[in-house]
């Protein structure tokens, strides 16, 4: 059964300082693996995809990278604004579902 | 506008009730799933859809139902048989299914109470 795992929990930062977000997964047999934003009491929103085949994706000042022989994947927020307080959620997609993690939830202090 | 609607945003239950959940898509997709999310935990699969008229059980099935007779619908009903239905609900759809699936597309999520 595959086990994700999201550390940390919880990180506080001030505003300005990158984010470094930990994804780890237990089996390396994956299609891709995704980030998702969720505020508060809302749905999930799709930020990166990275497939299996791939190392890292980019979009703005995301990036996600993706090591599925060590089963990780880091997401880095550069140059954080308040705006990007959320939980992130990491998941990864075996056969036909999704995996996830119990997310971060960052919070980005002004 | 495509996108995931789900209704009602909340949803009170009393003990004993039958309720449904409802799930619309206009994106044409072919997969569309139920996820359970409880706080501190990760998203957990109910009850997956790769087709119309096919539904298959999740990972968390016991005491939900689901049907999926139009493409664009698949409500999730929850029964009495649901020991703690309380939880924070999603709906999402995809293009395809295993490894042809893109990414998920969530709904905003229906939020259920049991008085």
């Amino acid at each position: 059964k595959q086990e994700v795992t999201q550390i940390p929990a919880a990180l506080s930062v001030p505003e300005g300082e990158n984010l470094v977000l930990n994804c780890s997964f237990t089996d390396s047999a994956i299609y891709n693996l995704q980030w998702f934003r969720q505020d508060p009491g809302k749905g999930l929103t799709s930020l990166l995809l990275i497939q299996s085949s791939q190392r890292e994706q980019t979009s703005g000042r995301l990036n996600a990278s993706l090591d599925k022989s060590s089963g990780r994947s880091t997401l880095y927020i550069a140059a954080s604004q308040p705006g990007d307080s959320a939980t992130y959620l990491c998941a990864v997609s075996n056969d036909y579902k999704l995996s996830f993690g119990a997310g971060t939830t960052v919070t980005v202090r002004a | 506008d495509g996108g995931i609607t789900q209704s009602p945003k909340y949803l009170f239950r009393k003990e004993g009730q039958n309720v449904t959940l409802s799930c619309e898509q206009n994106l044409n997709h072919d997969a569309m799933y139920w996820y359970r999310q409880d706080p501190g935990q990760g998203l957990r699969l109910i009850y997956y859809s790769q087709i119309v008229n096919d539904f298959q059980k999740g990972d968390i099935a016991e005491g939900y139902s689901v049907s999926r007779e139009k493409k664009e619908s698949f409500p999730l009903t929850v029964t009495s048989a649901q020991k703690n239905p309380t939880a924070f609900y999603l709906c999402a759809s995809s293009i395809g299914w295993g490894e042809a699936a893109d990414t998920q597309y969530f709904g905003p999520g229906t939020r259920l109470t049991v008085l």
